[in-house]
């Protein structure tokens, strides 16, 4: 089974700052099966990347995906008051796995 | 727009069954794959099947092989998980999941469904 570890668990910025997250997977994952989704309490998650870097419909260009291999990134550019929530990076690569997740809250 | 409703969950004691669906409206539901997605409370996601577009394949989370079964109708465009002999660590908010394209990526989901294991 792919591990996925993701870092930091808890990223305290403040709006219009940079969001940096990463999600490492114990092993190679191919870009095309590696997605991030966002979720809100009470909510279910919504996925924001696909294909590593591709955005999903609908999703703000502030939003973008990187990496290869085992270590992928989500980058948030200009955090807006409603990306404060819950990240998950997702593998579907070999079975099907999430991360722990990184919460974003406002600092 | 895409729509999935899940329903069926609910309160049931350990080693009992319970049957959730998940109605798809707004795509042809035939063309995809379609996943069942739990989350303890206050924990994260976890996967736990998958069933082709077709009914054909299923896989299913080592947690649950054995216990829990995936199935569809795609004449009533419904999603199925039949759960059997239920522990208490299967207390979650279950959530239905359409797969993007093959069974990988999770591109639209339910609002969720409560299930609780408990005597």
């Amino acid at each position: 089974e792919i591990v996925l570890t993701q870092s930091p668990g808890t990223l305290s910025l403040s709006p219009g700052e940079r969001a940096t997250l990463s999600c490492r997977a114990s092993q190679s994952v191919s870009s095309g099966y590696l997605a991030w989704y966002q979720q809100k309490p009470g909510q279910p998650p919504r996925l924001l990347i696909y294909g590593a870097s591709s955005r999903a419909t609908g999703i703000p260009d502030r939003f973008s995906g990187s990496g290869s291999g085992t270590d992928f990134t989500l980058t948030i550019s200009r955090l807006e008051p409603e990306d404060f929530a819950m990240y998950y990076c997702q593998q579907s690569g070999s079975s099907f796995t999430f991360g722990p997740g990184t919460k974003v809250d406002i600092k | 727009q895409v729509q999935l409703v899940e329903s069926g969950g609910g309160v049931v004691q350990p080693g009992t069954s319970l049957r959730l669906s998940c109605a798809a409206s707004g795509f042809t539901f035939s063309n995809y794959a379609m996943h069942w997605v739990r989350q303890a409370p206050g924990k994260g996601l976890e996967w736990v099947a998958v069933i082709s577009y077709d009914g054909s394949n299923e896989y299913y989370a080592y947690s649950v092989k054995g216990r829990f079964t995936i199935s569809r109708d795609n004449s009533k465009n419904t999603l199925y998980l039949q759960m059997n002999s239920l522990r208490a660590e299967d207390t979650a908010v279950f959530y239905c999941a359409r797969a993007r394209s093959g069974y990988s990526i999770f591109d639209y989901w339910g609002q969720g469904i409560p299930v609780t294991v408990s005597s």
